[in-house]
């Protein structure tokens, strides 16, 4: 099976742009779609990036996803950084026999 | 609207079973299948499997196929998860989500913690 692997935290100001990283190790990013999920204390995870870089309904515009295949890796940017964004995020992606793989979570925190 | 409500917690003995209920409201409930993740105190999320709720096809994590069990019941539009032979490291936080239309998991309920000790 494969890897994704994020960095465990980030931490920008309000107001800022922020970007966290998904590595994959074995096997191409560009191979199975991948998700973003938030987590903020105390609540379930909601879904704010699916396939790559599509916003559910009721995500702002301010969450954007991409990847990228030079370095295999996949990306979730939030701009104009609220309070409210201080959360969990992990990115998720499937193998090939449509199990998923979670990402081991990044933690975003407001300066 | 959509709503999952899951069972309360459950304080378990290691090598017991548990079993946390999912019920369904707002949809029609053989229409979309569910997802169990689970999140472990100080780790990240974790996929357990899925079902279908249309058929009852699952698919589950390899680690986990030996101890695990999903079913749904129409009748009552709930969703189950059965997790076997309790071990200390399957105390966690169960959710349960839904199919979304377009994205994977639209819908979570509000969790269920498990804690296994003796």
């Amino acid at each position: 099976n494969f890897m994704l692997t994020q960095p465990h935290s980030v931490s920008d100001s309000p107001g800022k742009t922020v970007t966290i990283s998904c590595t994959r190790y074995s096997g191409s990013i560009a191979s199975n779609f991948v998700q973003w999920y938030q987590q903020r204390p105390g609540s379930a995870p909601t879904t704010v990036i699916y396939e790559n870089n599509q916003r559910p309904s009721g995500v702002p515009d301010r969450f954007s996803g991409s990847i990228d295949i030079s370095s295999n890796s996949a990306s979730l940017t939030i701009s104009g950084l609220k309070t409210e964004d201080e959360a969990d995020y992990y990115c998720q992606s499937y193998d090939n026999y449509n199990r998923w793989v979670f990402g081991g979570g990044t933690r975003l925190t407001l300066l | 609207q959509v709503q999952l409500v899951q069972s309360g917690a459950e304080v378990k003995k290691p090598g017991a079973s548990v079993n946390i209920s999912c019920k369904a409201s707002g949809y029609t409930f053989t229409t979309y299948g569910i997802t169990w993740v689970r999140r472990a105190p100080g780790q990240g999320l974790e996929w357990m499997g899925w079902i279908s709720a249309y058929n009852g096809n699952t698919h589950y994590a390899e680690k986990l196929q030996d101890r695990v069990t999903m079913t749904t019941d129409a009748s009552t539009r709930t969703g189950y998860l059965e997790v076997r032979s309790l071990r200390s490291d399957d105390t966690a936080m169960y959710y349960c989500a839904r199919d979304g239309d377009l994205e994977p998991l639209a819908s979570w309920g509000q969790g269920t913690l498990v804690t296994v000790s003796s």
